[in-house]
């Protein structure tokens, strides 16, 4: 089964919102990886967050973090139509090796 | 080459026929995989390799073999090719295990 699952599976909005997608995984973790992935091409990792860290920022993008519900938000502030693209969160468990379990992926579309 | 490069983009494969992915990566990185992407199933992970010279196996492994004779090149063979191994296959790296991983951009594979 998907460790990371994430929530909204597709989400519409218009240029310069704010746009928000969760990720909920099962088990303890070693870190947490978000990834977008553009239309035909590989997924591009955005950024990661350790498991002892509750909220990490890259430019537009902030993740946050809460192993007590085991759960992850990845933000993105101010976003372009250029941002358009699916979105999938990872999860490096503690158990598994240093293997990533990919959720199924937030489609997002960021309309002009 | 810079990153990750995979070979064929897309191939349409004759069921029962024999097929093998090329993967090559210049980064130097340990860690490879591979993963096949399917709509509504996210990405599953295949087989690995932590380093060359081994591999393991993944959470779809059946139908599907590797090698990892030196640190660039991942190839995964399909041995008898059938209909449900239809998919986008993936090949990605990362330095060590659990780390960020770089993708290559696909291989579209259609068994008929």
């Amino acid at each position: 089964s998907q460790q990371g699952e994430e929530d909204p599976q597709a989400l519409s909005i218009q240029e310069g919102e704010n746009a928000t997608m969760n990720c909920s995984y099962k088990t303890s973790i070693n870190n947490l990886q978000w990834y977008r992935q553009n239309s035909g091409r590989g997924l591009v990792h955005l950024i990661l967050i350790r498991s002892n860290e509750r909220e990490k920022h890259s430019g537009r993008l902030r993740v946050t973090l809460d192993t007590s519900k085991k759960s992850s938000s990845l933000l993105i502030t101010a976003s372009r139509a250029a941002d358009t693209a699916s979105y999938f969160c990872a999860t490096d468990g503690n158990n598994q090796g240093g293997k990533l379990i990919f959720g199924q992926g937030t489609e997002l579309s960021v309309k002009p | 080459i810079a990153g990750i490069t995979q070979a064929p983009t897309s191939q349409i494969l004759a069921a029962g026929r024999r097929m093998t992915l090329r993967c090559t990566q210049d980064m130097r990185h340990n860690a490879m995989y591979w993963y096949r992407q399917d709509l509504g199933l996210g990405l599953r992970l295949i087989h690995y390799s932590n380093t060359a010279g081994t591999t393991g196996k993944g959470e779809v492994p059946d139908g599907y073999s590797v090698s990892r004779a030196n640190t660039d090149d991942f190839p995964l063979t399909l041995a008898s090719a059938v209909p449900s191994q239809t998919s986008v296959y993936f090949c990605a790296s990362s330095d060590q295990v659990g780390q960020p991983q770089h993708f290559g951009d696909g291989t579209r594979l259609s068994i008929l």
